[in-house]
């Protein structure tokens, strides 16, 4: 089946710092990734679409200077963020539109900014 | 706009229980239907979908039906095992675009 890896699975940083999150698709090519964003015990909020080639479209509120997105082929989508702040603190999933038009997940990526 | 509502949890069951978790829907057009489950401390995965009204999904015993007439598409199964433990989201995707709207979810317990 489809597979979505996200590297890396947990990361810790300083504030002020910047933290890359990669999201790939291993089995398959993605024309489309999303970002979301999952706070402790709520749902996944859209942050953003990603489509390889252009740039990425951005939910309303989601700063896009703050989280960088970057599609640069049909395997890979990097989310970086920038200058990093305790706020910033949460569990980054990305996922892929495969076959079948399904999104597939990645296994999330848990960021704490100390 | 869209919007997707999910029973509130926790639900707690024993195990061989029979479950039940509530979502309804609003949309325009005809959406897509998708129960997602979250094990702890992963990602989501796609347990079930459908794709037009009268559809029945079905994966690993879990069973969802898209019931046009009453916006709804609730997720079932007969005897949930502990391994089934998870936070379960229930999810729709207009034909027109690929945005996936998530409801609340939905965190299940089943004890021994």
């Amino acid at each position: 089946g489809a597979v979505v890896s996200q590297h890396p699975s947990r990361v810790i940083c300083k504030s002020g710092t910047s933290v890359k999150i990669e999201c790939r698709s291993l089995d398959f090519q993605a024309t489309t990734m999303f970002w979301y964003r999952q706070f402790p015990k709520q749902s996944l909020m859209l942050m953003a679409t990603s489509n390889e080639g252009s740039k990425a479209t951005y939910e309303q509120g989601v700063e896009k200077d703050k989280f960088l997105i970057n599609h640069a082929s049909l395997t890979l989508s990097t989310l970086t963020v920038t200058s990093a702040h305790p706020e910033d603190s949460s569990f980054y999933i990305c996922s892929a539109r495969g076959p079948g038009e399904t999104q597939y997940f990645g296994p999330g990526t848990r960021l704490l900014v100390l | 706009g869209d919007s997707v509502t999910q029973m509130e949890g926790p639900v707690t069951l024993s195990e061989e229980a029979f479950l039940t978790i509530n979502c309804t829907y609003t949309a325009t057009g005809y959406p897509s239907l998708f129960w997602y489950v979250q094990y702890p401390g992963e990602g989501l995965q796609l347990l079930l979908k459908a794709t037009k009204a009268d559809d029945k999904g079905s994966n690993k015993g879990f069973e969802a039906t898209y019931r046009k007439e009453t916006t709804s598409f609730h997720l079932e199964k007969g005897s949930v095992q502990v391994s089934d433990s998870a936070v379960y989201f229930c999810a729709l995707r207009r034909n027109a675009g690929n945005m996936l709207t998530f409801g609340g979810g939905t965190r299940l317990m089943v004890k021994p």
